[in-house]
Formats: C-alpha cells, sequence, structure tokens
C-alpha cells in the first residue's frame, strides 16, 4: 500500500498570505496524485488532479507541483473561504490512499 | 447539475447488514465510475470500493473486502453497497463519488453521505 504523508499537520496563516502545502508518498505514483479541500461540516471538493490540473471552477491561487513522491499544493494568496482541512489522495496503485490531512487555520 | 444522494445509514449492531444506495443525476451514469469513500467521526478520509463504468473492474480496500459489495445499475443511474458483517470500527459517513473518467480517475463529485454507526 502506497502511504501518503502530509505536512504540516497544521499551518496556521493570515488571510492574504500564501500557503504551502506538502504531500510525500512512500514510492513512486507518477503525476497521479489529487488534492482535495474540506471544510468543516461539509462534503470533500476537488481541487487538484494528476498533480497539477485545476478542477472545474477551482480559482487560479490554488496550484500543484512536483512528481514522483514530493507534491506540493500552494494557495497563493489566502481567501477567508480557504480554511480548511486539505487531503491529498493518489490513484497510481490499488488500493487509493489518502494523506491524514493538513489543517489550515487562522 | 451533478447531484449525488446517499441512503440507507442507519444504527446497526456488530454482525449485521446494511444496503446503501446513492441516486446519481445530472450526468450520463454509464459513462463513470463510481467510487464509496468513508470518513469516520472526526478522521479523515477513508477509501473503501471503486466500480469502473461497466463493471468490469472492481476494488476494495482491504477493510472491508470480504464482507462488503460494491454494485450498480444503470437502469436507475444508482450505485449500491452492500455491507456484511459489520464492525464498530466501520462507523462512518459513507460518501459516493463520481469519478472524473470512465475507469481510474479523481473523485470529481461527492454526495451528501450518509452515517452508519455500528454498535451494540
Amino acid at each position: 500500500e502506497i502511504v501518503l504523508t502530509q505536512s504540516p499537520a497544521t499551518l496556521s496563516l493570515s488571510p492574504g498570505e500564501g500557503a504551502t502545502l506538502s504531500c510525500r508518498a512512500s514510492q513512486s505514483v507518477s503525476s497521479y496524485l489529487a488534492w482535495y479541500q474540506q471544510k468543516p461540516g461539509q462534503t470533500p471538493r476537488l481541487l487538484i488532479y494528476d498533480k497539477s490540473n485545476r478542477a472545474t471552477g477551482i480559482p487560479a491561487r490554488f496550484s500543484g507541483s512536483g512528481s514522483g513522491t514530493d507534491f506540493t499544493l500552494t494557495i497563493s494568496s489566502l481567501e477567508p473561504e480557504d480554511f480548511a482541512v486539505y487531503y491529498c489522495q493518489q490513484r497510481s496503485d490499488w488500493p487509493y490512499t489518502f494523506g491524514p490531512g493538513t489543517k489550515v487555520d487562522i | 447539475e451533478v447531484q449525488l444522494v446517499e441512503s440507507g445509514g442507519g444504527l446497526v449492531q456488530p454482525g449485521r447488514s446494511l444496503r446503501l444506495s446513492c441516486v446519481a443525476s445530472g450526468f450520463t451514469f454509464d459513462d463513470y465510475a463510481m467510487h464509496w469513500v468513508r470518513q469516520a467521526p472526526g478522521k479523515g478520509l477513508e477509501w473503501v470500493s471503486t466500480i469502473t463504468w461497466n463493471g468490469g473492474i472492481i476494488k476494495y480496500a482491504d477493510s472491508v473486502k470480504g464482507r462488503f459489495t460494491i454494485s450498480r445499475d444503470s437502469a436507475k443511474n444508482s450505485l449500491y453497497l452492500q455491507m456484511n458483517s459489520l464492525r464498530v470500527e466501520d462507523t462512518a459517513l459513507y460518501f459516493c463519488a463520481k469519478d472524473r473518467l470512465a475507469a481510474r480517475g479523481a473523485f470529481e463529485s461527492w454526495g451528501q453521505g450518509t452515517l452508519v454507526t455500528v454498535s451494540s
């Protein structure tokens, strides 16, 4: 099973600041990595698929990069609605796995 | 607009069964893989099962293999999860999710979830 590790566990920032979230895989997942956002009491939302492709309707301030085992989700300038938990997920191999999440709070 | 509406959750004793349903609308159901993902209270996301567009590939997490069965009915635009031999650790909010692709993509759209509580 491919294990995904996310860091940091919590990121405390202010609106307007940039955020850099990391996801590391225990083995290469090629480019088959996605990022999801989940706000309290809400369902997850797909932000980025296949490493760097923004899903429909996702603002340009969200960007993904990396390859192989190391990936980054960057939020260029935090909006108040961006404070949430972010999960990475790989589809390179079965079983699909998620990282434990990074909480971005104020 | 894509809509996924789950149902069938509830309180059940360990060892019993439940069948979850997910009715899909707003897209051509037959063209996409579908998934079940769960989230235990206060915890992260856990992938449970996947079925491709034509049912040709079905996969399960090890934690549910042999106990859960995923299926789909194109006539009813519905996805199902038959859960047998339920355990306390199966307690979670179960989400139905639509894939981006016919086979193996990302979880593009999510339902609101249905809560399964396994307790004596």
